[in-house]
């Protein structure tokens, strides 16, 4: 089954650096880009950035850059966002989602990872 | 780059046509014809209804369609059902190389 599956929620303390991940199956992975949106609770979808996995091209949202890093390992067909030092602001629900060649859209979303930032 | 702008909330009756705009800039809605519009149910992941302002996905309702005329896209959902009723959001590409969200519309299905 074509499906991207990221790995589970997390709780951390402001402060804290946090890894999460995004692992592909069931298509090729170095063959569509992999994107991240924010949603904070209550919140709208934000676009934060994406990554080809082929060649780790990035490029980020202004509103994310700096703050965010997103990397991938194509050898395990992952992606992954991650932070050197939470703020509580970064409290929110995480998606990864396939961006067929262009990049344009988001045509497969994972499950999505909660983050939950408190002290 | 800023939101996309899209109203709060729209509503409709079943059966019932409800269109929802997004209004963007000649660095995205208005530079390029990719725009994409999504669907989100109360506590689900988001689901893509419509890619390059006009194109559905295998599997989605023709009672969706999108269009788009300058610096503004919309969605038209004809026929509203009441499954319908979630929060859809509008994307487009942008002259950087990113995207951008719009914030987001509330449907109601009366």
């Amino acid at each position: 089954e074509v499906q991207l599956v990221q790995s589970g929620a997390e709780v951390k303390k402001p402060g804290e650096s946090l890894k999460i991940s995004c692992k592909g199956f069931g298509y090729r992975f170095t063959s569509y880009w992999i994107g991240w949106v924010r949603q904070m609770p209550g919140k709208g979808l934000e676009w934060m950035g994406i990554i080809f996995p082929d060649d780790s091209d990035t490029r980020y949202s202004p509103s994310f850059q700096g703050q965010v890093t997103i990397s991938a390992d194509k050898s395990i067909s992952t992606a992954y966002l991650q932070w050197s030092s939470l703020k509580a602001s970064d409290a929110a629900m995480y998606y990864c989602a396939r961006l067929p060649l262009g990049p344009y859209h988001f045509d497969l979303w994972g499950q999505g990872a909660l983050v939950t930032v408190s002290s | 780059q800023s939101a996309l702008t899209q109203p709060a909330s729209v509503s409709g009756s079943p059966g019932q046509s409800i269109t929802i705009s997004c209004a963007g800039t000649s660095s995205d809605v208005g530079g390029f014809d990719y725009v994409s519009w999504y669907q989100q149910h109360p506590g689900k992941t988001p689901k893509l209804m419509i890619y390059d302002v006009s194109n559905r996905p295998s599997g989605v309702s023709n009672r969706f369609s999108g269009s788009k005329s300058g610096n503004t896209a919309s969605l038209t959902i004809s026929g509203l059902q009441a499954e319908d009723e979630a929060d859809y959001y509008c994307s487009s590409y942008t002259t950087s190389h990113t995207g951008v969200f719009g914030g987001g519309t509330k449907l109601t299905v009366l």
